[in-house]
């Protein structure tokens, strides 16, 4: 099974500031890699797919970078819905999902 | 618009079974898969499996192959998760999801299952 480790645990930034979220997976999966964002007594929604193609109707301010083991979610612009849970995800591989990380004021 | 809808809440006790149902509407049912994600407290989404929602060919997760179980019923556009021998590890939120273009885009609200003597 494909581990993905996410880092930070948690990251706290303010209204306006740029956030970086990373992701590792313990064997390549080639761009076969998304991004969701869980908000407190939702599910998950996509964000990013194919390790930089952003979702229908997902605003600019997010992009995602990366190939192989080492992926990245970048914020540019945090917005109050944005502080939020992040998980990554791979599915090179049948499919597992990081562990998250929490984006914080 | 795409709607995946799922049942409510279940409280069972260990050893019973529990089948959640998730329907969905807006879009050609038999043209996308629907997969099966849950997650427990505190801890990370797991992914169960697919049903191909027209042939009704499914995928298991090594983690559930053997105590759960996809159908679907194309005529009610609704797909079903099936667990059974309940134990309080299976205590979780359940989720359905879409996979068409995009890897699960539409996703269920979720239905929570505790499993309490």
């Amino acid at each position: 099974e494909i581990v993905l480790t996410q880092s930070p645990d948690t990251l706290s930034l303010s209204l306006g500031e740029r956030a970086t979220l990373s992701c590792r997976a313990s064997q390549s999966v080639g761009s076969y890699f998304a991004w969701y964002r869980q908000k407190p007594g939702q599910p998950p929604s996509l964000l990013i797919y194919d390790a930089s193609k952003r979702a229908t109707g997902i605003p600019a301010r997010f992009s995602g970078s990366g190939s192989g083991t080492d992926f990245t979610l970048t914020i540019s612009s945090l917005e109050p819905e944005d502080f939020a849970v992040y998980y990554c995800q791979q599915y090179s591989n049948w499919l597992t999902f990081g562990g998250g990380t929490k984006v914080e004021i | 618009q795409v709607q995946l809808v799922q049942s409510g809440a279940e409280v069972k006790k260990p050893g019973a079974s529990v089948k959640v149902s998730c329907k969905a509407s807006g879009y050609n049912f038999t043209r996308y898969a629907i997969h099966w994600m849950r997650q427990a407290p505190g801890q990370r989404l797991e992914w169960m499996g697919w049903i191909n929602g027209g042939n009704g060919h499914t995928k298991y997760s090594q983690n559930f192959q053997v105590r759960v179980t996809f159908t679907r019923d194309t005529s009610a556009r609704t797909a079903y998760m099936e667990v059974s021998s309940l134990r309080s590890a299976d205590t979780a939120v359940y989720y359905c999801a879409r996979w068409a273009q995009q890897p699960h885009d539409y996703w269920g609200q979720g239905t929570p299952v505790t499993v309490s003597s």
